[in-house]
């Protein structure tokens, strides 16, 4: 199976702040990646597809970069609403996986 | 706009077969090259895909889960099923139901239903 690891698992950041979240593959997955948002009590959002696509509807704070093993999904600029966990899903490779998240908080 | 929606026992005893449906709204199961999905969340964990299935009714499963899970669909009631043979505690979690586009990303969801294994 491919692991994803995600760095960090846990963040910290005030609103206005850039932050970046990486998800590293075991082996190389080509862009098959995305990024979801999840917030408690929720199921996850889609955000990004195929390592940069950007979702209908997902504000453009948001960006994707990355390919083979490598990804960091990007947000600009935090508002209030982008606290929540973060986590990258692969489907290079059956099983499809996802990382094991990542906790965005309110510094 | 297109809507999942979970249904099924919210608990089920040890050994016994854990049975969800979800059906889907504001589309047809049968349009369009999508996926259909089961993911799971344990309480404070992280995201566990069970398996999908094609509108031609073609599967791929998780291989931890393989021997215990089977997902069916039926088109003609826009609705497609999990079943989980032999659950343990270890299988106690929010259960999704998720439309794959492009391949497997996952663009919709149903809420998650909450299934407890105990006696």
């Amino acid at each position: 199976d491919i692991q994803l690891t995600q760095s960090p698992s846990f963040l910290s950041a005030s609103v206005g702040d850039r932050v970046t979240i990486t998800c590293r593959a075991s082996q190389g997955i080509s862009s098959y990646l995305a990024w979801y948002q999840q917030k408690p009590g929720k199921a996850p959002k889609l955000l990004i597809y195929a390592a940069s696509t950007l979702q209908n509807g997902v504000p453009s704070r948001f960006s994707g970069s990355g390919s083979g093993t490598e990804f960091i999904l990007t947000i600009s600029s935090l508002q209030p609403e982008d606290f929540a966990t973060y986590y990258c899903q692969q489907l290079n490779n059956y099983p499809i996986t996802f990382g094991q998240g990542t906790r965005l908080e309110i510094k | 706009q297109v809507q999942l929606q979970e249904s099924g026992p919210g608990l089920v005893k040890p050994s016994q077969t854990l049975s969800l449906t979800c059906t889907v709204s504001g589309g047809s199961i049968s349009s369009g090259t999508y996926y259909w999905s089961w993911i799971r969340q344990p309480a404070g964990e992280g995201l566990e895909w069970i398996g999908r299935i094609s509108t031609s009714g073609g599967t791929n499963y998780n291989s931890s889960l393989q021997s215990r899970v089977t997902i069916s669909i039926d088109t003609s009631k826009n609705l497609f099923s999990l079943k989980l043979s032999s659950v343990t505690a270890a299988d106690t979690a929010v259960y999704y139901c998720a439309r794959g586009s492009r391949g497997s990303y996952y663009d919709y969801w149903g809420q998650g239903t909450l299934v407890t294994v105990s006696s």
